[in-house]
């Protein structure tokens, strides 16, 4: 019930391409869902974030995708670079200040 | 651009010895969390802290643990007696209380190895 589910456990693409990768959650009382990016040896760092009132967020190139009634969440990473490549985590929590739940990640290498 | 700092980056310790580790959340947060993350796995949750008090704790966050706020800017997680299982990345997470918001900050962790 408190799982977050995230594929794929690891990602190729190329320099350019689209980079999607995907969380799925049981827990309907969760609201928030975020996204955070970590690289080797340093901490997960806040990348994008929504909550279920809106289907979509766009910052620059990542994009969240949300379907409430598919209990699924999705990054988009468009024009992929070689320096977004580390390892993404989503997450989810069912109300302000409480814990977040991960996924177990996806390592995204972006090659040139 | 506020931070969250921990020190020390890498603590070594030897089984049965305690540890703290250190975190200064951003000043004008309120809420304070210790999560932990062994390697190549996910980022579990150990406790969160408000108002001086334990809000929530895990499972995992027994009585081998525990955590204080000693001055108006420290937040600290302390292990009594290490095991060989407590080898792990610990972050320190701070976020402000707002009603609408829910954004946690991170730290850049703390490598702790038990021998």
């Amino acid at each position: 019930q408190q799982q977050v589910k995230q594929s794929p456990q690891s990602l190729i693409v190329q320099k350019g391409g689209i980079s999607i990768i995907n969380c799925a959650y049981e827990n309907t009382a969760f609201d928030y869902f975020p996204w955070y990016q970590q690289f080797p040896g340093k901490g997960p760092a806040l990348l994008i974030a929504i909550r279920p009132d809106v289907s979509e967020k766009k910052e620059g190139r990542f994009t969240i995708s949300f379907n409430k009634s598919a209990k699924q969440f999705s990054l988009h990473i468009m024009d992929s670079q070689p320096g977004d490549s580390a390892t993404y985590f989503c997450a989810a929590s069912n109300r302000g200040n409480t814990p977040l739940v991960f996924g177990k990640g996806t390592r995204l290498s972006v090659i040139a | 651009e506020p931070e969250v700092t921990q020190t020390p980056s890498h603590q070594v310790t030897q089984m049965g010895q305690e540890v703290i580790l250190r975190c200064v959340p951003i000043s004008n947060h309120l809420y304070f969390y210790w999560y932990r993350q062994i390697l190549g796995q996910k980022v579990e949750f150990l406790v969160s802290f408000y108002n001086n008090e334990i809000s929530e704790k895990s499972e995992i966050f027994d009585d081998q643990f525990s955590v204080e706020r000693p001055d108006g800017s420290n937040f600290t997680l302390k292990i009594r007696s290490t095991k060989l299982e407590d080898s792990a990345m610990y972050f320190c997470a701070s976020s402000p209380l707002a009603g609408d918001s829910y954004e946690q900050y991170f730290g850049p962790g703390t490598r702790l190895t038990v021998t």
